[in-house]
């Protein structure tokens, strides 16, 4: 069984076109995170939910609007996508600090998104 | 401000040879996590090692080690006898607590290639 699973794992499409990933966490985590690694492989946190509360929103675009329909779901729905969205895009979840957790990241595979 | 530096940007290792990766961070909290996660060329992203910043003993992992110094605010890993399979990219990453939520800042990661 997967435990951080996204789908899909490609996506190709044109410019302005609208598109979503879909992120599922069976770890019984309460936090979900999307970060963008870009074409220098540098990653950078986009936002992240606990609980299905919005808790960091890192200065995204409005373009991008996750969606936590409950703790276990993280989608990220990318409107009127630019060239300068092209990224793989990574789900991740984590036991919360509190928790006697460490923080650490438990990713999924990722999603590569080609805007052309 | 919290940071994460990782100054090299590419190694090179023969194989059986043991190889240090940097990483140095910037911090005025108190307590923090850094971990190292490789990521090979099919892009997913493998969790090796976690530091707690109250750990007096330095983390191991199989042949990964952990050389935290913390009054320097150095955490390099320390990959002992190097596999082929040891080559991709390798980030470190901090633990930062912001108010009631937290979340891992990467380094810009360290390319190792292990050669025969």
């Amino acid at each position: 069984d997967t435990a951080v699973s996204q789908t899909p794992k490609y996506l190709v499409t044109q410019m302005g076109n609208d598109k979503s990933i879909k992120c599922e966490q069976n770890l019984g985590h309460d936090t979900m995170y999307w970060y963008k690694q870009d074409s220098k492989k540098f990653l950078k946190i986009m936002f992240s939910y606990n609980n299905k509360e919005l808790i960091i929103n890192e200065t995204v675009p409005n373009r991008f609007s996750p969606k936590s329909p409950d703790k276990a779901h993280l989608n990220l729905h990318i409107n009127s996508l630019e060239l300068g969205d092209s990224a793989v895009y990574f789900c991740a979840s984590s036991q919360g600090v509190g928790n006697r957790g460490t923080g650490e990241l438990f990713f999924g595979e990722g999603s590569r998104l080609t805007v052309l | 401000a919290q940071k994460i530096t990782q100054t090299q940007p590419g190694m090179f290792v023969q194989e059986k040879e043991a190889v240090t990766l940097d990483c140095t961070y910037d911090t005025s909290d108190q307590s923090y996590g850094l971990f190292w996660y490789k990521q090979p060329s099919s892009g997913e992203m493998i969790f090796l090692i976690y530091q707690g910043s109250y750990d007096e003993q330095n983390a191991t992992e199989g042949r990964y080690s952990l050389n935290f110094q913390k009054a320097r605010k150095s955490a390099n890993l320390v990959i002992s006898a190097s596999q082929l399979g040891d080559s991709a990219m390798y980030f470190c990453a901090m633990r930062v607590n912001t108010g009631t939520a937290s979340k891992l800042t990467f380094g810009t990661g360290t390319r190792l290639q292990v050669t025969l």
